[in-house]
């Protein structure tokens, strides 16, 4: 199985800070991770696919980077509606995993 | 616009069985990989099952293999999970999603989810 794992876990920010969050695979994966948003009591939500292709509709200032173990999702300018839970999946293998989530609090 | 519907979840005894139900729209079913994913009340979320566009691969979660059994009916553009042998830990919302036309993609696409409650 292909662990993902997420940091930070949890992170206060304020608006208009930029924002880092980093998800680090146990083995490569190539470009086949994905960045999810959650908001409270919502569905999750495709934000970034193949690690760094933007998805229309989503805000511009949502970006990814990286490939094989280390990738990164950077929200520049964070706008307090970004409060959410930001979640990284990869299709490398069929078998699908997830990373343990980065909860965002806007202060 | 693509739509996916989740039902029939809902309360259940430990060891007891439920079949969830996805009604897929706005999309061509047939040519699609689709997946079950749950999220555990206030927890991550934990892929379950995966089935080709003809049905022909299936994929299970370790925490559900021998227990759970998708199935789909491109007929009818539904995608069905039935669950036996229910424990407390398979209490969550459950989502289906649609993946790709080989299954290396990402989920595009969400449903609302359906709720699941394993308890006595």
């Amino acid at each position: 199985e292909i662990v993902l794992t997420q940091s930070p876990d949890f992170q206060s920010v304020t608006p208009k800070e930029k924002v880092t969050i980093t998800c680090r695979a146990s083995q490569s994966i190539g470009s086949s991770l994905h960045w999810y948003q959650q908001k409270p009591d919502q569905s999750p939500k495709l934000l970034i696919k193949y690690a760094s292709q933007s998805i229309s509709g989503v805000p511009s200032r949502f970006s990814g980077s990286g490939s094989g173990t280390d990738f990164t999702l950077t929200i520049n300018s964070l706008e307090a509606e970004d409060a959410a839970t930001y979640y990284c999946h990869q299709s490398s293998s069929l078998r699908y995993t997830f990373g343990q989530g980065t909860k965002l609090e806007i202060k | 616009q693509v739509q996916l519907v989740e039902s029939g979840g809902g309360l259940v005894k430990p060891g007891g069985s439920l079949r969830l139900s996805c009604a897929a729209s706005g999309f061509t079913f047939s040519d699609y990989y689709m997946s079950w994913i749950r999220q555990a009340p206030g927890k991550g979320l934990e892929w379950v099952s995966y089935i080709s566009s003809s049905g022909s691969t299936i994929y299970y979660a370790d925490s559900v293999k021998g227990r759970f059994t998708i199935s789909r009916d491109n007929a009818k553009n539904s995608l069905y999970l039935q669950m036996n042998s229910l424990r407390a830990e398979d209490t969550a919302v459950y989502y289906c999603a649609p993946s790709g036309y080989s299954g290396y993609a990402p989920f595009d696409y969400w449903g609302q989810g359906t709720l699941v409650t394993v308890s006595s």
